[in-house]
């Protein structure tokens, strides 16, 4: 079936610490990732993406890995901030000539002063 | 540079009445595309439109739920006779007509729905 989930519902983080948000999926066929944060009633926001011929990514602060042999997804968010404060979901492209991304449950992340 | 944009950003809504809900894409996009988030949750896909044409509608439930995308003006999700178990937020996204399965989709904010 169709699954993209997250170890941890909740992570917390002291202000300037690094953050690891972590998301399994169960296709192997998914050939595209992508990370969304999502404030309080907002829309999601593009972070970044991935293709699966990558292993690592790294943007303005944030990495994210893909290890595609236990189909595993990180994002890692250097000198975290409280702007970093919302819910973060990992999202699938499972190739194949669909357009739609299958999005994982989230993981809300809050920095703490 | 406006983005993706929907209205109304909340619909209150009696059960039975119909819920119309209106997506502009950001200027230069032919793709839009409508996903349904239930609180603490992630979002459903449920249709890909291009211009006058329904791509995908694998995620649309079969019934009362309908989606538009015309020549001219915005995309519209309407659903029919509403029930409490259609409050949710739906988000509309857009993307660059590339073609390609990887182009990004860029989100509107939203608009949330409640059925009293």
């Amino acid at each position: 079936g169709e699954s993209v989930g997250l170890h941890l519902p909740t992570l917390s983080v002291q202000e300037g610490d690094n953050s690891i948000i972590n998301c399994a999926y169960s296709n192997s066929a998914s050939d595209y990732f992508i990370w969304y944060k999502q404030e309080s009633g907002k829309g999601p926001q593009f972070i970044i993406d991935i293709r699966s011929n990558m292993d690592k990514r790294q943007g303005q602060r944030v990495t994210v890995l893909l290890n595609k042999t236990v189909k595993h997804l990180s994002l890692q968010i250097a000198a975290t901030q409280p702007g970093d404060s919302a819910v973060y979901f990992c999202a699938e492209n499972r190739g194949s000539g669909t357009y739609k991304y299958i999005f994982g449950t989230g993981t809300r992340l809050k920095v703490l002063a | 540079n406006a983005g993706v944009m929907q209205n109304p950003r909340h619909l209150v809504r009696r059960r039975g009445q119909e819920a119309r809900l209106r997506c502009s894409p950001m200027k230069g996009h032919s793709h839009v595309y409508w996903y349904r988030q239930l609180p603490e949750e992630g979002l459903k896909f449920m249709v890909y439109l291009q211009k006058e044409n329904i791509i995908d509608e694998s995620g649309m439930p079969k019934e009362r739920f309908s989606a538009e995308f015309p020549k001219e003006g915005p995309s519209i999700l309407r659903i029919q006779q509403v029930v409490r178990g259609d409050s949710a937020a739906y988000f509309c996204a857009s993307s660059p007509p590339g073609g390609g399965r990887e182009e990004t989709q860029y989100f509107g904010p939203g608009t949330r729905l409640l059925v009293l």
